[in-house]
């Protein structure tokens, strides 16, 4: 089971690019890495999955060295909206293992 | 229809109460997930169902039922709980429970339980 680390909280400005950098040294060859961004008393929500390389969608990319050990979320231009808890996942495909870490608390303001 | 439905949103039970706590979604999703959440804490896993089936239960204690009556609805029967088992209970699927990858996890807004 890939244990995820993540910082535990972040602080940015409106208006800056937010990377937030998980790590996950045991991960195996089929795992996928999963990201997922939760407010207050709602569940969470996806972001973003990747494998390897970069990926990039309407909202986040998400960069994933070659030896994949470790991957970054990165949020452009955030704003006020963006205050969450952002939560990594390695999601091996079995719906056991789909075990959250304990996530990063971003903190935007003005 | 994207959304998976939690009901009640809120619940206030005594510890000799059973009640129960329904998630219902309508995307065809075969694997239905139960998690449970405490203040400023992730959330963790409880039970799985895959194709309606037990698949995990992730040593949660009995008095905590899980129910899959079919393949759109999810049910925790809750019996005889301490008021350390309040918190946050969140509903999830998706769209299988294995492959490459389990693919998008979609939550519903979770029901607020305070045992008493």
């Amino acid at each position: 089971l890939a244990k995820t680390t993540q910082p535990i909280s972040m602080d940015s400005y409106e208006g800056q690019e937010v990377n937030i950098t998980c790590s996950h040294n045991n991960i195996a060859t089929n795992d996928y890495i999963t990201w997922y961004q939760q407010f207050p008393s709602q569940g969470p929500r996806f972001i973003i999955q990747g494998y390897k390389t970069k990926v990039t969608n309407e909202v986040a990319s998400l960069f994933i060295p070659a030896d994949r050990k470790s991957s970054t979320l990165s949020l452009p231009r955030v704003s006020l909206s963006d205050t969450a808890v952002y939560y990594c996942l390695v999601d091996s495909g079995t719906a056991s293992k789909l075990t959250f870490g304990t996530g990063t608390r971003l903190q935007v303001t003005l | 229809d994207t959304e998976v439905t939690q009901t009640p949103k809120h619940l206030v039970m005594g510890m000799t109460n059973k009640k129960s706590l329904k998630c219902e979604q309508h995307m065809g999703h075969r694997a239905m997930y139960w998690y449970k959440q405490k203040a400023k804490k992730p959330p963790e896993l409880m039970f799985v169902y895959s194709y309606e089936k037990l698949s995990i239960n992730e040593s949660v204690p009995s008095r905590f039922s899980p129910e899959c009556p079919n393949s759109s609805l999810l049910n925790l029967h809750l019996h005889a709980l301490q008021p350390e088992d309040s918190a946050l209970y969140l509903c999830a699927s998706s769209q299988h429970p294995g492959g490459s990858g389990t693919g998008e996890l979609f939550f519903g807004e979770g029901s607020r339980l305070t045992v008493l």
